[in-house]
């Protein structure tokens, strides 16, 4: 069974700070994906990536997957309040996954003014 | 474009009740299609995935049950709910085209209350 694990699992910071989440496996990922999810609604995707060592930018957000693909980091510049959400990240197992994601456990962030 | 529903939003029913809980995709032909729940501000628990019509793979034992009744319809059952069935219940699908990267794009959710 492959695990993620999300660190932190709650994060309070003040809008103008920088944070970054982070999301660890033993196993390897064919491709690893995060979400936002918002209040009593569904996930919503931000990115994918596919390949060893990719970084990938969003605006403010910028998204890097390990060299072995194991793991992958999410790291916000100057946070706003609009960036409060539930961060999930998700990835496809190279062998034995199928047609499934293994979720990671959460980050919980809240930007306050 | 492709658009995925979910209803209801919210359902408060009594233990010992029956639950039918409907998802539909729009704008693609057979998706993988999935059901998740999902406690407060956690990770999401895969409960049943589809790849066809008729086609259900369980991943948990529990009291739920899934079926495919059409190319593009997932519905999510109980006989009888359990106070433990209560939780968001999210429904995802995702293209069954080769070579694709596994993302998955969820539905609106289904918060269930069993009293």
């Amino acid at each position: 069974t492959q695990l993620l694990e999300q660190s932190p699992q709650f994060l309070s910071i003040q809008e103008g700070e920088n944070l970054t989440v982070y999301c660890n496996s033993s196993s390897v990922f064919s491709s690893l994906q995060w979400y936002r999810q918002e209040p009593g609604e569904g996930p919503v995707l931000l990115v994918t990536v596919v390949t060893g060592g990719e970084v990938k930018k969003l605006k403010r957000l910028t998204f890097q997957f390990g060299d072995a693909r194991k793991d992958s980091s999410l790291h916000i510049t100057a946070a706003q309040p609009g960036d409060t959400g539930l961060y999930l990240c998700a990835g496809a197992a190279v062998t034995g996954g199928g047609n499934k994601l293994t979720f990671g456990t959460g980050t919980q962030l809240k930007v306050e003014l | 474009s492709q658009t995925i529903h979910q209803w209801p939003a919210t359902l408060v029913q009594p233990v010992g009740s029956p639950l039918s809980l409907e998802c539909t995709v729009e704008g693609t032909s057979n998706p993988n299609l999935y059901w998740y729940r999902q406690a407060a501000g956690r990770g999401l628990q895969l409960l049943f995935y589809s790849v066809g019509i008729g086609q259900i793979s369980s991943e948990v034992p529990q009291n739920l049950s899934a079926s495919r009744p059409q190319d593009r319809q997932f519905i999510l059952s109980s006989k009888k709910l359990l106070l433990s069935d209560s939780g968001f219940y999210l429904c995802a699908w995702r293209t069954s085209m080769p070579f694709s990267y596994n993302e998955q794009f969820f539905g609106p959710g289904t918060r269930l209350t069993v009293l």
